[in-house]
Protein backbone atom coordinates (compact mmCIF):
# COMPACT_ATOMS: atom_id res chain seq x y z
CA UNK A 1 0.00 0.00 0.00
CA UNK A 2 0.83 3.69 0.07
CA UNK A 3 2.82 5.08 3.11
CA UNK A 4 5.07 7.46 3.69
CA UNK A 5 6.72 7.43 7.61
CA UNK A 6 8.61 10.70 8.83
CA UNK A 7 9.98 11.20 12.60
CA UNK A 8 7.47 13.27 13.74
CA UNK A 9 9.93 16.09 15.50
CA UNK A 10 13.10 17.15 15.59
CA UNK A 11 15.17 19.88 17.47
CA UNK A 12 18.12 21.61 16.80
CA UNK A 13 20.16 24.73 17.34
CA UNK A 14 20.17 27.74 15.28
CA UNK A 15 23.41 27.72 13.04
CA UNK A 16 23.41 23.81 13.39
CA UNK A 17 22.48 20.97 10.07
CA UNK A 18 19.16 19.17 10.14
CA UNK A 19 18.42 16.22 8.40
CA UNK A 20 14.95 15.00 8.04
CA UNK A 21 14.39 11.79 7.22
CA UNK A 22 11.48 9.93 5.18
CA UNK A 23 11.27 6.18 3.98
CA UNK A 24 8.63 5.39 1.30
CA UNK A 25 7.05 2.12 -0.08
CA UNK A 26 6.01 3.52 -3.32
CA UNK A 27 8.94 3.32 -5.87
CA UNK A 28 6.97 4.32 -8.75
CA UNK A 29 6.70 8.25 -8.31
CA UNK A 30 8.70 10.18 -11.25
CA UNK A 31 9.67 13.19 -8.44
CA UNK A 32 10.00 13.12 -4.27
CA UNK A 33 8.72 16.28 -3.24
CA UNK A 34 9.49 18.14 0.11
CA UNK A 35 6.41 20.42 0.90
CA UNK A 36 7.47 23.21 4.13
CA UNK A 37 4.13 24.44 6.42
CA UNK A 38 4.17 27.53 8.44
CA UNK A 39 2.37 28.11 11.79
CA UNK A 40 -1.24 28.74 10.60
CA UNK A 41 -0.77 28.18 7.17
CA UNK A 42 -0.62 25.79 3.78
CA UNK A 43 1.61 23.81 2.85
CA UNK A 44 4.67 25.21 -0.09
CA UNK A 45 7.15 23.22 -2.39
CA UNK A 46 10.42 23.44 -0.89
CA UNK A 47 12.43 20.99 -3.29
CA UNK A 48 12.14 17.92 -5.13
CA UNK A 49 13.93 15.77 -6.63
CA UNK A 50 14.14 13.48 -9.63
CA UNK A 51 13.68 9.63 -9.33
CA UNK A 52 16.61 8.76 -11.04
CA UNK A 53 19.22 11.29 -9.13
CA UNK A 54 20.96 10.38 -5.96
CA UNK A 55 21.18 14.41 -4.75
CA UNK A 56 19.28 17.40 -5.40
CA UNK A 57 21.21 20.62 -3.75
CA UNK A 58 19.75 24.06 -3.66
CA UNK A 59 21.38 26.66 -1.41
CA UNK A 60 21.26 25.92 1.75
CA UNK A 61 18.98 22.39 1.00
CA UNK A 62 20.55 19.17 0.06
CA UNK A 63 18.37 16.35 -0.74
CA UNK A 64 19.44 12.76 -1.15
CA UNK A 65 17.63 10.00 -2.58
CA UNK A 66 18.54 6.14 -2.04
CA UNK A 67 16.05 4.82 -4.20
CA UNK A 68 17.32 0.88 -3.57
CA UNK A 69 16.34 1.27 0.31
CA UNK A 70 13.58 3.64 -0.49
CA UNK A 71 14.99 6.96 1.81
CA UNK A 72 14.64 10.26 1.04
CA UNK A 73 16.60 12.79 3.09
CA UNK A 74 16.60 16.85 3.69
CA UNK A 75 19.39 18.36 4.88
CA UNK A 76 19.17 22.29 6.09
CA UNK A 77 22.52 23.71 5.95
CA UNK A 78 22.79 26.65 8.58
CA UNK A 79 19.46 26.48 10.38
CA UNK A 80 17.60 29.30 10.82
CA UNK A 81 15.05 30.31 13.42
CA UNK A 82 13.09 31.08 10.09
CA UNK A 83 13.01 27.54 8.94
CA UNK A 84 11.18 26.48 12.17
CA UNK A 85 8.46 24.80 10.32
CA UNK A 86 6.55 21.46 9.46
CA UNK A 87 8.29 19.81 6.68
CA UNK A 88 5.98 16.90 4.91
CA UNK A 89 8.14 14.09 2.72
CA UNK A 90 5.43 13.53 -0.54
CA UNK A 91 5.64 11.62 -3.74
CA UNK A 92 2.81 11.01 -6.59
CA UNK A 93 0.72 8.17 -7.08
CA UNK A 94 -1.48 7.28 -9.81
CA UNK A 95 -2.14 11.60 -10.32
CA UNK A 96 -2.28 12.87 -6.64
CA UNK A 97 0.37 13.39 -3.80
CA UNK A 98 0.54 11.26 -0.85
CA UNK A 99 2.05 12.70 2.16
CA UNK A 100 3.75 11.69 5.15
CA UNK A 101 2.83 12.59 8.81
CA UNK A 102 5.40 15.68 8.70
CA UNK A 103 8.38 16.06 10.82
CA UNK A 104 7.82 19.62 13.18
CA UNK A 105 11.45 20.96 13.21
CA UNK A 106 12.40 23.30 15.87
CA UNK A 107 15.04 25.61 16.15
CA UNK A 108 16.66 27.08 19.33
CA UNK A 109 18.26 30.13 19.76
CA UNK B 1 -2.19 36.84 -7.65
CA UNK B 2 -5.09 35.29 -5.24
CA UNK B 3 -3.87 31.51 -5.85
CA UNK B 4 -6.13 29.20 -4.21
CA UNK B 5 -8.76 30.87 -1.89
CA UNK B 6 -10.58 28.96 0.72
CA UNK B 7 -13.45 30.37 2.99
CA UNK B 8 -14.37 29.59 5.60
CA UNK B 9 -11.17 30.14 8.06
CA UNK B 10 -12.72 29.16 10.84
CA UNK B 11 -16.20 27.10 11.82
CA UNK B 12 -17.43 25.78 14.34
CA UNK B 13 -20.79 23.49 13.63
CA UNK B 14 -22.88 20.97 15.93
CA UNK B 15 -23.53 17.28 15.32
CA UNK B 16 -25.87 16.65 12.39
CA UNK B 17 -25.16 19.87 10.63
CA UNK B 18 -24.39 20.61 7.04
CA UNK B 19 -22.22 22.76 5.22
CA UNK B 20 -19.68 23.75 2.66
CA UNK B 21 -16.29 24.43 2.57
CA UNK B 22 -15.60 27.22 -0.47
CA UNK B 23 -12.53 26.94 -2.67
CA UNK B 24 -11.58 28.74 -5.73
CA UNK B 25 -8.28 29.23 -7.92
CA UNK B 26 -7.62 31.69 -10.70
CA UNK B 27 -4.64 29.93 -12.24
CA UNK B 28 -6.83 27.94 -14.50
CA UNK B 29 -5.46 24.63 -12.70
CA UNK B 30 -6.98 21.24 -13.92
CA UNK B 31 -6.71 19.86 -11.34
CA UNK B 32 -8.00 20.44 -7.50
CA UNK B 33 -8.28 18.46 -4.29
CA UNK B 34 -9.40 18.31 -0.93
CA UNK B 35 -6.57 17.08 2.40
CA UNK B 36 -7.99 17.16 5.58
CA UNK B 37 -4.89 17.55 8.25
CA UNK B 38 -5.10 16.13 11.98
CA UNK B 39 -2.42 15.70 14.87
CA UNK B 40 -0.32 12.83 13.79
CA UNK B 41 -1.77 11.78 10.75
CA UNK B 42 -0.19 14.51 8.09
CA UNK B 43 -2.65 15.18 5.45
CA UNK B 44 -4.78 12.60 3.70
CA UNK B 45 -7.12 12.92 0.27
CA UNK B 46 -10.40 12.99 0.73
CA UNK B 47 -12.08 13.94 -2.88
CA UNK B 48 -9.89 14.94 -6.19
CA UNK B 49 -10.79 16.26 -9.55
CA UNK B 50 -8.83 16.27 -12.88
CA UNK B 51 -11.35 18.90 -14.52
CA UNK B 52 -14.79 20.06 -14.83
CA UNK B 53 -17.32 17.36 -14.68
CA UNK B 54 -15.31 14.65 -13.39
CA UNK B 55 -14.61 14.24 -9.54
CA UNK B 56 -13.17 11.20 -7.95
CA UNK B 57 -12.93 9.37 -4.47
CA UNK B 58 -9.42 9.70 -2.55
CA UNK B 59 -8.26 7.90 0.77
CA UNK B 60 -11.44 9.03 2.99
CA UNK B 61 -13.98 10.48 0.94
CA UNK B 62 -16.75 9.39 3.20
CA UNK B 63 -19.28 11.89 4.89
CA UNK B 64 -17.97 14.08 1.91
CA UNK B 65 -19.54 15.30 -1.11
CA UNK B 66 -17.71 17.64 -3.71
CA UNK B 67 -18.72 18.52 -7.61
CA UNK B 68 -16.98 20.52 -9.86
CA UNK B 69 -19.13 22.48 -12.45
CA UNK B 70 -16.76 24.94 -13.57
CA UNK B 71 -13.04 24.88 -13.26
CA UNK B 72 -12.48 27.79 -11.08
CA UNK B 73 -14.72 25.98 -8.04
CA UNK B 74 -14.56 22.72 -5.91
CA UNK B 75 -16.55 23.02 -3.44
CA UNK B 76 -16.24 20.37 -0.13
CA UNK B 77 -19.80 19.17 0.88
CA UNK B 78 -20.34 17.84 4.72
CA UNK B 79 -24.03 16.59 4.72
CA UNK B 80 -24.02 15.45 8.59
CA UNK B 81 -21.07 16.62 10.31
CA UNK B 82 -19.41 14.60 12.98
CA UNK B 83 -17.11 15.35 15.46
CA UNK B 84 -14.94 12.91 13.39
CA UNK B 85 -14.72 15.45 11.11
CA UNK B 86 -13.11 18.00 13.30
CA UNK B 87 -9.93 18.94 11.02
CA UNK B 88 -8.10 21.59 9.59
CA UNK B 89 -9.13 21.16 5.52
CA UNK B 90 -7.04 22.33 2.69
CA UNK B 91 -7.66 22.59 -0.78
CA UNK B 92 -5.04 22.24 -3.23
CA UNK B 93 -4.86 22.44 -7.46
CA UNK B 94 -2.08 22.08 -9.91
CA UNK B 95 -1.90 22.03 -13.82
CA UNK B 96 -2.61 18.56 -13.95
CA UNK B 97 -3.38 15.69 -12.00
CA UNK B 98 0.76 13.95 -13.24
CA UNK B 99 2.36 16.27 -10.71
CA UNK B 100 6.01 16.96 -11.82
CA UNK B 101 8.44 19.90 -11.17
CA UNK B 102 7.45 23.31 -12.06
CA UNK B 103 4.18 24.32 -13.29
CA UNK B 104 2.70 20.94 -12.18
CA UNK B 105 3.88 21.46 -8.52
CA UNK B 106 0.32 22.06 -6.08
CA UNK B 107 -0.65 24.96 -5.07
CA UNK B 108 -2.00 25.20 -1.34
CA UNK B 109 -4.89 27.34 0.10
CA UNK B 110 -4.42 28.60 3.61
CA UNK B 111 -6.74 26.39 5.14
CA UNK B 112 -10.18 25.97 6.93
CA UNK B 113 -10.00 25.36 10.76
CA UNK B 114 -13.92 22.98 11.14
CA UNK B 115 -15.00 22.23 14.69
CA UNK B 116 -17.90 20.05 14.83
CA UNK B 117 -19.03 19.61 18.43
Amino acid sequence: GEDVEQSLFLSVREGDSSVINCTYTDSSSTYLYWYKQEPGAGLQLLTYIFSNMDMKQDQRLTVLLNKKDKHLSLRIADTQTGDSAIYFCSYSSQGNLIFGKGTKLSVKP
Amino acid sequence: NAGVTQTPKFQVLKTGQSMTLQCAQDMNHEYMSWYRQDPGMGLRLIHYSVGAGITDQGEVPNGYNVSRSTTEDFPLRLLSAAPSQTSVYFCASSYSGQVGPGANVLTFGAGSRLTVL
